[in-house]
């Protein structure tokens, strides 16, 4: 399975400011998909980055506050801008399983405080 | 939004016992995961199951899935400390373009 390197592993921003977090993984994906987990809940599905084209959100997620770059095959970064407290939580990004049977590799997470 | 949800749990073992959790879905499913996250940490895949399949083992869980019900259900057995973590069933839906969707996770505490 794949292996993803995903940094920074925490982070705590001041409000307003915007940071960057960046996934890359050991072998070459078609999609990538980042989520987010608030602080005690389950993971919500942010949007799919695919190569060469621009990101699929989600419903009740926007390019202009998590956009997201995918410039190649085994690279992506989401920027989580223009920070408030809410933003808080764990992001996580992802990719699929090589087969229908197998399962999804996940980057370790990157922990956002926004203070 | 969330397809997949398991009755919202928080269980407390000691070791050696066995623990079950359950998860129930809204959607038609290619397949069912389970993942394991350790305090916050990315996730950690541990079995999947197939729409057509009603049960499989690995190692020492066992997943059931009854599709005419829409749930599964994860056994840990002879549960050990480094079992303590949360557990989170993940759905893929049919036509759903690889996007999982996650439910609401069980919490596990296992006792030494």
């Amino acid at each position: 399975s794949a292996v993803i390197s995903q940094k920074p592993s925490r982070d705590i921003c001041q409000r307003g400011t915007s940071l960057t977090i960046q996934c890359q993984v050991d072998s070459q994906v078609t999609m990538m998909f980042w989520y987010r987990q608030q602080p005690g809940q389950s993971l919500t599905l942010i949007a799919t980055a695919n190569q060469g084209s621009e990101a699929t959100y989600e419903s009740g997620f926007v390019i202009d506050k998590f956009p997201i770059s995918r410039p190649n095959l085994t690279f992506s970064t989401l920027t989580v801008s223009n920070m408030s407290p809410e933003d808080s939580s764990i992001y996580l990004c992802s990719v699929a399983g090589a087969s229908v049977t197998t399962g999804y590799t996940f980057g370790s997470g990157t922990r956002l405080t926004v203070v | 939004s969330q397809q997949g949800e398991e009755d919202p749990q928080a269980l407390s073992i000691q070791e050696g016992e066995n623990a079950t959790m359950n998860c129930s879905y809204k959607t038609s499913i290619n397949n069912l995961q389970w993942y394991r996250q350790n305090s916050g940490r990315g996730l950690v895949h541990l079995i999947l199951i197939r729409s057509n399949e009603r049960e499989k083992h690995s190692g020492r869980l066992r997943v059931t899935l009854d599709t005419s019900k829409k749930s599964s259900s994860l056994l840990i057995t002879a549960s050990r400390a480094a079992d303590t973590a949360s557990y989170f069933c993940a759905t893929a839906p049919r036509g759903g373009n690889n996007r999982l969707a996650f439910g609401k996770g069980n919490q596990v505490v296992v006792i030494p």
